[in-house]
């Protein structure tokens, strides 16, 4: 059974930093491209960042890019997001994703953590 | 980057009538590479239909997909309970991905 699980949510200032992790199993974890998408309280869902099975292939949506990181371990199975410069706007859920390939669907996804950015 | 836009916001409907939401992209959708996903209150979004018509693993077959290039189509034949929810399309051909606001199937 293919099973994603997110952690490292949780409350943090503007200007600070968070690392997200998702850990897999039930699949071959380095064919998968991993992603990060999250969704804000009461709103619809956004793409962030998506990383190729041997992290050839990384892309960040504009909104983060250059303040958030994605990165992988296939052998502990696992896909981080260190978040940077953490603003309000960034407040959401954030759900790990698994795509069959960079230009693919998600098939399967995590149950979310939250983050809150608030002074 | 790809602007999908769903209608309608919200759709009243009755358990057994026939749900047709639509999503429109601001540009064609490379072969097709659509999905629908549905998403229930405080649960993670579930993959329904790829590649505009495909079902995916569990789908059940009352939801069909349809449509090309900036047109496209999601189709609930008979309404049952568990089906009132939040459905987002979403276009995974041009980066960046990008995903419709939504639209809420509520019982009426």
């Amino acid at each position: 059974e293919v099973q994603l699980v997110e952690s490292g949510g949780g409350l943090v200032k503007p200007g600070g930093s968070l690392r997200l992790s998702c850990a897999a199993s039930g699949f071959t974890f380095s064919s998968y491209t991993m992603n990060w998408v999250r969704q804000a309280p009461g709103k619809g869902l956004e793409w962030v960042s998506s990383v190729s099975g041997g992290s050839s292939y990384i892309n960040y949506a504009d909104s983060v890019k250059g303040r958030f990181t994605i990165s992988r371990d296939n052998a502990k199975n696992s896909v981080d997001l260190q978040m940077n410069s953490l603003r309000a706007e960034d407040t959401a859920v954030y759900y790990c994703a698994r795509t069959g390939c960079t230009s693919c669907y998600a098939d399967y996804w995590g149950q979310g953590t939250l983050v809150t950015v608030s002074s | 980057e790809i602007v999908l836009t769903q209608s309608p916001g919200t759709l009243s409907l009755s358990p057994g009538e026939r749900a047709t939401l639509s999503c429109r992209a601001s540009q064609s959708v490379s072969s097709s590479y659509l999905a629908w996903y549905q998403q229930k209150p405080g649960q993670a979004p579930r993959l329904l239909i790829y590649g505009a018509s495909s079902r995916g693993t569990g789908t059940p077959d009352r939801f069909s997909g349809s449509g090309s290039g900036t047109d496209f189509t999601l189709t609930i034949s008979s309404l049952e309970p568990e089906d009132f929810a939040v459905y987002y399309c979403q276009q995974y051909g041009s980066s960046p991905r990008t995903f419709g606001q939504g639209t809420k199937v509520e019982v009426k």
